[in-house]
Formats: structure tokens, C-alpha cells, sequence
């Protein structure tokens, strides 16, 4: 079946560095889903990634499927405490509609 | 739109209770997802519906945990009986083009 490795699980950076988290997966797959959670708060959406090698923007968010679609990234250039929580990626293989989550990156932005 | 909404937002109860969890979803999203969090186990899928009809009760822990989705308006996940392990947050989502929205979550706690 499908394992999905989300790395790190939790990092720690000075408000102004850049941050990037990792989803591998073992398995090709169809589309992938970027989400943010803030401390006691519920997962929202932030975007969705479709073709291969597709790189996608939202303002400091920059967000990457790989060319094999197997891998995505999400980069946050010049962090702010905004931007604490926990990044989820959300992999979906075939038509299903089905989603489950990585395990999260924890994000802790200090001044 | 209000959003998804879950009720209670607090649950406390004691081993061996019955616990019903309720929610709303978007109207017109034809998808509701139930989730489950914990620090150990991260975001966990228990049960998704399309069109009120259940698709993958797979992540159902086990026979004390069931999920009825009566019409689109309303969806419950009941436990019965409850058991300490079952403290969590649980989030219910609904789907509009394979992106979720999440209602608040309710914070289970079972004593």
C-alpha cells in the first residue's frame, strides 16, 4: 500500500529564515494536498497540486510536485510568526475520494 | 455559509459511556469525512460518505465505533462503549472537488 514519509517532523526556525517540508511517497500518485493547522485549531486548505513538476505560488508559500509525482514540497521564504503550525500533506492515488494525511510538519517561528 | 459544524466542542465522559458526535456540513458538498487526532497517531481517517452512502469504513478502530450519515444535512459518529484510548479530536470534513473543509473538531476526553 501507500507510505507516505512527511519530514521533518518538526523544526524550529528564527522569524525571517526560510522553511521547507518534504512528502515522499512510495507510490505514484494521481494529486497532492497541502494543508495548515494552527495550534488548537482544525486543517485548512491551502492548495493543490496536479501535474507533473508543477510549481505553484501564494505569496511567501511556494509549493512543488515532482517530475515523477511522487514527491512535493512546500517552501515558506522568509518566515513570520504567522506562519506557526503544523503543514500537512494529503497524497491521493487513483479517482477515489478518499484522503489521508502525512504526518505533519510542526513549524515553531521564533522572534 | 457557516462553515462545517461539529457539536459538542467538549466532550468529558466516563469508560464504558455511550458518545455521540455530531455534524453539519457544507450544503451541497456531496463527501463528509470523519477524522480522528492524537499526538501518537496523528490525523487519522475512520469513515468517509459520498452521496450519505459510507465508501471506506476501513480506519474504523474497531466494532464499539460507528458512523450513520441519515441525509446530507447531518452526519454522527457514536462510540459505544467509550474507553480512555479514545481520547482524541475528532474532526468531521466535507468535500467540494476533493478539497476538504473542516468544521472545529470535538475534544474527547474519556475518563
Amino acid at each position: 500500500g501507500q507510505q507516505v514519509m512527511q519530514i521533518p517532523q518538526y523544526q524550529h526556525v528564527q522569524e525571517g529564515e526560510d522553511f521547507t517540508t518534504y512528502c515522499n511517497s512510495s507510490t505514484t500518485l494521481s494529486n497532492i494536498q497541502w494543508y495548515k493547522q494552527r495550534p488548537g485549531g482544525h486543517p485548512v486548505f491551502l492548495i493543490q497540486l496536479v501535474k507533473s513538476g508543477e510549481v505553484k505560488k501564494q505569496k511567501r508559500l511556494t509549493f512543488q510536485f515532482g517530475e515523477a509525482k511522487k514527491n512535493s514540497s512546500l517552501h515558506i521564504t522568509a518566515t513570520q510568526t504567522t506562519d506557526v503550525g503544523t503543514y500537512f500533506c494529503a497524497p491521493k492515488t487513483g479517482t477515489a475520494s478518499k484522503l489521508t494525511f502525512g504526518t505533519g510538519t510542526r513549524l515553531q517561528v521564533t522572534l | 455559509d457557516a462553515g462545517v459544524i461539529q457539536s459538542p466542542r467538549h466532550e468529558v465522559t466516563e469508560m464504558g459511556q455511550e458518545v455521540t458526535l455530531r455534524c453539519k456540513p457544507i450544503s451541497g458538498h456531496n463527501s463528509l469525512f470523519w477524522y480522528r487526532q492524537t499526538m501518537m497517531r496523528g490525523l487519522e481517517l475512520l469513515i468517509y460518505f459520498n452521496n450519505n452512502v459510507p465508501i471506506d469504513d476501513s480506519g474504523m478502530p474497531e466494532d464499539r465505533f460507528s458512523a450513520k450519515m441519515p441525509n446530507a444535512s447531518f452526519s454522527t459518529l457514536k462510540i459505544q462503549p467509550s474507553e480512555p484510548r479514545d481520547s482524541a479530536v475528532y474532526f468531521c470534513a466535507s468535500g467540494e472537488q476533493g478539497k476538504l473543509f473542516f468544521g472545529s473538531g470535538t475534544q474527547l476526553s474519556v475518563l
